[in-house]
């Protein structure tokens, strides 16, 4: 059964730090991966997705992610971290033949302080 | 704006009775899908509409069902609540004809709690 692991449970960080999000799946065939955040009392957003082609995947607010296939691993990063990307992030992969079944990671609390 | 509307946004029930959730998807997506996510927790996806079909279904007790009507809309029964039921119920939607390539859509969310 496909599975989805992120290590870092609660990040905490000064505002300028650089960020890194480990997230690994469990899955032999092809993939689709994604990264959502989730603000505060807000719903479910897509940061990025990877389909197929370039491994370095770039989405909105300055996050990017690398598909690094050989080992089953999807991270995001982001140079800067501001105050404002304080939210929880989850790791997300659904088989590339599926529509719309995706398995999440249990998540990843980023904590900003100021 | 995500583009999926549901509602309720909250609501409380006992112990034993149902709930009825509802979802209209984004516009121009014909597929699906319910979530629930525990606090704390990941979503975990519970089943997929397609064609007013049960399509996918995850580990999820009979006690969840399903609809979709010919609109595309759709919705999540639960019965005989049990306190575990407790959650975030998230409704996302897709395009079921580009099944490598679409991106997947999310609610707001539902917040049941059941007492």
């Amino acid at each position: 059964a496909q599975s989805v692991s992120q290590h870092n449970h609660h990040v905490i960080l000064s505002e300028a730090a650089s960020l890194e999000l480990g997230c690994n799946y469990s899955y032999g065939g092809t993939v689709n991966l994604f990264w959502y955040v989730q603000y505060p009392g807000q719903h479910l957003q897509l940061l990025l997705k990877y389909f197929s082609g370039d491994p370095l995947v770039k989405g909105i607010k300055g996050f990017e992610a690398e598909f690094i296939k050989s080992k089953f691993s999807f991270n995001l990063r982001k140079p800067s971290v501001q105050w404002s990307d304080t939210a929880e992030y989850f790791c997300a992969v659904k088989r590339s033949s599926n529509t719309g079944k995706l398995i999440f990671g249990q998540g990843t609390t980023l904590q900003v302080k100021p | 704006d995500a583009g999926v509307t549901q509602s309720p946004t909250h609501l409380i029930k006992t112990r034993g009775q149902q709930v009825t959730l509802r979802c209209s998807p984004k516009s121009g997506h014909d597929t699906v899908s319910w979530y629930q996510q525990a606090l704390g927790q990941g979503p975990q996806f519970i089943f997929q509409y397609y064609e007013e079909e049960e399509r996918q279904r995850g580990n999820f007790p009979d006690r969840f069902s399903g609809h979709q009507f010919p609109n595309y809309s759709s919705e999540l029964n639960v019965n005989a609540l049990l306190l575990g039921d407790s959650a975030l119920y998230l409704c996302a939607s897709s395009w079921r004809r580009y099944t490598s390539g679409n991106t997947i859509y999310f609610g707001e969310g539902s917040w049941l709690t059941v007492v």
